[in-house]
């Protein structure tokens, strides 16, 4: 169990363009989730907070105008990179908090971005 | 939320040994999670371990919290090759701050 599928798993874009990734819970809701950024070599950096129903929340820095989060169902969250930059190429994880748990929080697999 | 800085950075060590690494945060917590990522993929939740408890075992994973020292560590006994990866730690619950973790090569 606590299954969280990202998608797609790797995507390559031209500068300027937008491109969207998929997190889903697959065998739990959750009414949290989070997208995590993580450059080569780095830990990952939390960019927001998404909560079924309601705004993201943003971490200090991140342009929500640039990276837009739709939490439309307790078991999809989606990232938006709009206009995307050969700057934004990174690794996007998303996890998902099953709201039947307290603490445990689940990884996606990750979506590998590169913006050319 | 408060992220966990992991020591060492790195460790490498023969198949078969033990490895350990070690977590410390600043502020009290409610419960620390171990996490591992391999090369390119997202973390894997190995071990939650509460603030009262002392000692979790999972499998060849045993993990230990010392709250009076805010520091918890990490043994992963009898190493394989499948156990190179990096691992952090993460104090607390809701929101999950990540440290640089520590990366193990387990060499064959």
């Amino acid at each position: 169990g606590a299954v969280v599928s990202q998608h797609p798993s790797w995507v390559i874009c031209k500068s300027g363009t937008s491109v969207k990734i998929e997190c889903r819970s697959l065998d739990f809701q959750a009414t949290t989730m989070f997208w995590y950024r993580q450059f080569p070599k780095q830990s990952l950096m939390l960019m927001a907070t998404s909560n079924e129903g309601s705004k993201a929340t943003y971490e200090q820095g991140v342009e929500k105008d640039k990276f837009l989060i739709n939490h439309a169902s307790l078991t999809l969250s989606t990232l938006t990179v709009t206009s995307a930059h050969p700057e934004d190429s990174s690794f996007y994880i998303c996890s998902a908090r099953d709201r039947g748990l307290t603490y445990e929080q689940y990884f996606g697999p990750g979506t590998r971005l590169t913006v050319t | 939320s408060q992220q966990g800085e992991e020591d060492p950075q790195a460790l490498s060590i023969q198949e078969g040994e033990n490895a350990t690494m070690n977590c410390s945060y600043k502020t009290s917590i409610n419960n620390l999670q171990w996490y591992r990522q391999n090369s390119g993929r997202g973390l894997v939740h190995l071990i939650l371990i509460r603030s009262n408890e002392r000692e979790k075992h999972s499998g060849r994973l045993r993990v230990t919290l010392d709250t009076s020292k805010k520091s918890s560590s990490l043994l992963i006994t009898a190493s394989r090759a499948a156990d190179t990866a990096s691992y952090f730690c993460a104090p607390n619950d809701y929101k999950l701050s990540f440290g640089a973790g520590t990366t193990v090569t387990v060499r064959a």
